[in-house]
């Protein structure tokens, strides 16, 4: 089986901007969660979407959104970039029924200016 | 809330065991995951505890104890390769989130 795929690798925004990143689970998981990492922080939840459904959502502002499609494939949205944005995201597929392992995508890596 | 707590870093030699404790208070628990991070890399996957006790994986063991809240990850006969960051996370069945703790980076050294 395939593994979760990110797109775009790396991204270069200035503030302001806004930016979509995209994550496409393993074939028949229909959870994905988004994460981001930052040196200071480090891995932080940002949301989890199920069935194109979001079942949690971590503690970051309004500015982060996302959606998930029909297909599973997820979106996650940055509205008005901030220098503080500037880390990796990481997306993470799972089954969705239960307790089950989050295998994660190699992320994107943004960089705001 | 949760607290989720493990050392910072810790140096080994190769050929040596590690033994990496996690801690934590949390207000909802299903699981204790163990990851691993090379730099610039995505975190891979472990172990998985859910009940006590001890699980071992080859080179890797994870321990759990949940009425003490603590866990940890054993790494045998170090290698070169298992230079990384381990991080220990929560997992709370409702919302399928988990909750990480802040990693421990590893050294090993020849």
């Amino acid at each position: 089986k395939a593994g979760v795929t990110q797109t775009p690798r790396y991204l270069i925004k200035t503030r302001g901007q806004q930016v979509t990143l995209s994550c496409s689970p393993i074939s028949g998981h229909r959870s994905v969660s988004w994460y981001q990492q930052t040196p200071g922080q480090g891995l932080q939840f940002l949301f989890e979407y199920f069935s194109e459904t979001q079942r949690n959502k971590g503690n970051f502002p309004g500015r982060f959104s996302g959606r998930q499609f029909s297909n599973s494939r997820s979106e996650m949205n940055v509205s008005t970039l901030e220098l503080g944005d500037s880390a990796l995201y990481l997306c993470a597929s799972s089954p969705g029924q239960g307790t089950e392992t989050q295998y994660f995508g190699p992320g994107t890596r943004l960089l705001v200016l | 809330g949760q607290n989720i707590d493990q050392p910072t870093e810790m140096t080994a030699t190769e050929g040596a065991i590690v033994q990496i404790n996690c801690t934590y208070q949390t207000s909802g628990f299903n699981g204790l995951f163990w990851y691993q991070q090379h730099a610039g890399e995505a975190p891979t996957f472990l172990s998985y505890n859910v009940l006590d006790g001890l699980e071992e994986k080859g080179r890797f063991s994870s321990f759990l104890s949940r009425s003490k809240g603590y866990s940890y990850l054993l790494l045998k006969e170090l290698q070169m390769k298992d230079s990384a960051s381990y991080l220990c996370a929560v997992f709370k069945a409702a919302g399928n989130k988990l909750t990480f703790g802040g990693g421990t980076r590893v050294l090993v050294k020849p």
